[in-house]
């Protein structure tokens, strides 16, 4: 079976502070990793995957098998960032294609 | 913004009544997926399709029954079987993983039972 945890509901963070939020996974394979991002009145839509290890809007995450984490950092907060933020892992169905499990969601408010 | 849709954005039943949401997408994905959003909770797959004709039972599969007669549709029926219908519905789709894997979201309706 596979998990997902996001220990944190909700989150707030001052604007230029740091910010971390969390993302613990449970699975007997080789997990593949992504956060997903839900702005106001928008859809939801990935926003980074472990396997391209690349940065986006200043977001990084860095799989580690040893604590099975993933958790989403970014150095310097900003505004915009506000929003409600998911965990997902995949997890191998027929076929190939890969149904996620997703965590509960963190919801990170910034601060002005 | 199109994509995939979802119609309609706002759905109200009476208990007991079947209720069926739609899906649409026009990237030529093969996979597609319902899933359930309700707070706190996360989002939960209901029923997930892999191809045409052919669908497979997600985590929370009771109550709710799809078909996939079609690549671009996939509706999801909410049956008066479903003991907690009201929440939000969220329809996704997908490439296979060698064609480089993300879903994609659409939408989603808020349905209402009363």
């Amino acid at each position: 079976a596979q998990r997902v945890t996001q220990p944190e509901k909700l989150l707030s963070v001052f604007k230029g502070a740091p910010v971390e939020l969390k993302c613990n996974y449970s699975y007997s394979g080789s997990p593949e990793l992504f956060w997903y991002v839900q702005y106001s009145r928008q859809r939801l839509q990935l926003l980074l995957r472990h396997i391209s290890r690349e940065s986006i809007k200043g977001f990084t995450a860095d799989l580690n098998k040893g604590e099975t984490s993933f958790h989403l950092k970014k150095p310097f907060a900003q505004e915009e960032d506000s929003a409600m933020y998911y965990c997902a892992l995949s997890g191998r169905a027929n076929f190939g294609n890969e149904k996620l499990t997703f965590g509960t969601g963190t919801r990170l408010t910034i601060i002005p | 913004d199109g994509g995939i849709t979802q119609s309609p954005k706002y759905l109200f039943r009476k208990e007991g009544q079947n209720v069926t949401l739609s899906c649409e997408q026009n990237l030529n994905h093969d996979a597609m997926y319902w899933y359930r959003q309700d707070p706190g909770q996360g989002l939960r797959l209901i029923y997930y399709s892999q191809i045409v004709n052919d669908f497979q039972k997600g985590d929370i599969a009771e109550g709710y029954s799809v078909s996939r007669e079609k690549k671009e549709s996939f509706p999801l029926t909410v049956t008066s079987a479903q003991k907690n219908p009201t929440a939000f519905y969220l329809c996704a789709s997908s490439q296979p993983k060698g064609q480089g894997y993300e879903q994609y979201f659409g939408p989603g309706t808020r349905l209402t039972v009363t």
